[in-house]
């Protein structure tokens, strides 16, 4: 059974940095590319980072580039979201979401099949 | 401000039909882009409920449906249950944006 379980939020202030966790079980992170996916309060959804399967590449939304830095730990089977810089607009409840990408007409496409539950990160002084 | 638009709220009373709009534009569903849905319960994790425009997972009833023309797509839940009250976003993919997913601002379903 698939299992994605975050941890790590928090109360931080403004600068401030923090690093969330999240242990997958049920399948290998090596064979999926990962991501983070956010919610505000009483707002919709924002992709915010991934990295792919294989190599490891990473991609971060602009809202949060430079201070982001996804990554996984293949031994542990975990994906990892370190932040820093951290700003009141990143008050949000972050989910761990695997991700499903392929190809088909000539494009691309890609949609997420299995969430956490999500860590709640409160930026405020 | 979301770059796929979906209406805030939609309602329905038991066992009626409702559809829920998803509208892109030429870079995101209106360049050939799937969409997929998630329904959202209160207090819970996004599910996936509809992918690749009209695909269900399995264990997702056959009374959730999705379609695709254009630049738009929607969700139709028939026979509308109580359990069905929740949040639903769609989510497409876009040429032209950093990072390239996309969503929906969401939409309320009520079941009256």
């Amino acid at each position: 059974e698939v299992q994605l379980v975050e941890s790590g939020g928090g109360l931080v202030k403004p600068g401030g940095s923090l690093r969330l966790s999240c242990a997958a079980s049920g399948f290998s992170l090596t064979t999926y590319s990962m991501n983070w996916v956010r919610q505000a309060p009483g707002k919709g959804l924002e992709w915010v980072s991934s990295v792919s399967s294989g190599d490891g590449f990473s991609y971060h939304a602009d809202s949060v580039k430079g201070r982001f830095t996804i990554s996984r730990d293949n031994a542990k089977n975990s994906l990892s979201l370190q932040m820093n810089s951290l700003r009141v607009d990143d008050t949000a409840l972050y989910f761990c979401a695997r991700d499903i990408g392929y190809d088909s007409r000539a494009n691309y496409h890609l949609y997420f099949d299995f969430w956490g539950q999500g860590t709640l990160v409160t930026v405020s002084s | 401000q979301s770059v796929l638009t979906q209406p805030p709220s939609v309602s329905g009373a038991p066992g009626q039909r409702v559809t829920i709009a998803c509208t892109g534009s030429s870079s995101n569903i209106g360049a050939d882009h799937d969409v997929h849905w998630y329904q959202q319960l209160p207090g819970t994790a996004p599910k996936l409920i509809i992918y690749a425009n009209n695909n269900r997972p399995s264990g997702v009833p056959d009374r959730f449906s999705g379609s695709k023309s254009g630049t738009s797509a929607s969700l139709a839940v028939t026979g509308l249950q109580a359990e069905d009250e929740a949040e639903y976003y769609c989510q497409s993919y876009d040429n032209s944006l950093s990072g390239n997913v996309v969503f929906g601002g969401g939409t309320k379903l009520t079941v009256l």
